[in-house]
């Protein structure tokens, strides 16, 4: 079975510190990992995939096979960055992505 | 776009009571899928809807059934209604059961009460 574990529910930091959102998943074989973020007010989205190795909103993650682990950081956090993010893993069979609780990310001026 | 529709946003019911909540895809879309967040929690997978059929279905009871037609959009009923089942019931679409990479569109949710 698959399992993607957030273990912080909720992360606090000042504005343009240094911001590391945990996600550790457990699967056997070769997942695909995502980003969602929803902004208070907002619908669910998609922030970014681990396959596109993109950086979006100054926010990157890598795939950490060995730890089991799409950590999503960002070097200098903005008040805007404040909202709720789920790390999701799909699988090449079922394509359903299985989310984690959520964290919710609170950025201080 | 108006992107994933949902109907609709709030609604209170009664324990025992059947409910349906209705989708409309982001247009381009086939497929549907079903989520049930709890308070606190991320959203759990209820089922996937493509080609009008359920195609893959997660850890929930018989009570939840679903629809898709012709045009894509697509229903979940709720029968015998829980407490437990308060939730708020998000929708997502995607193309081709959600095979490619661009994830899913989701809808704003539909807040269920039951009472």
């Amino acid at each position: 079975a698959q399992r993607v574990t957030q273990p912080e529910k909720l992360l606090s930091v000042f504005k343009g510190a240094p911001v590391e959102l945990k996600c550790n998943y457990s699967y056997s074989g070769s997942p695909e990992l995502f980003w969602y973020v929803q902004y208070s007010r907002q619908r669910l989205q998609l922030l970014l995939r681990h396959i596109s190795r993109e950086s979006i909103k100054g926010f990157t993650a890598d795939l950490n096979k060995g730890e089991t682990s799409f950590h999503l950081k960002k070097p200098f956090a903005q008040e805007e960055d404040s909202a709720m993010y789920y790390c999701a893993l799909r699988s090449g069979g079922s394509y359903i992505p299985t989310f984690g609780r959520g964290t919710s990310l609170i950025v201080h001026p | 776009d108006a992107g994933v529709t949902q109907s609709p946003t709030h609604l209170i019911k009664t324990r025992g009571q059947q409910v349906t909540l209705r989708c409309s895809p982001k247009s381009g879309h086939d497929t549907v899928s079903w989520y049930q967040q709890a308070l606190g929690q991320g959203p759990q997978f209820i089922f996937q809807y493509y080609e009008e059929e359920e195609r893959q279905r997660g850890n929930f009871p018989d009570r939840f059934s679903g629809h898709q037609f012709p045009n894509y959009s697509s229903e979940l009923n709720v029968n015998a209604l829980l407490l437990g089942d308060s939730a708020l019931y998000l929708c997502a679409s995607s193309l081709d059961r959600g095979r490619g990479s661009l994830g899913y569109t989701f809808g704003s949710g539909t807040r269920l009460t039951v009472v």
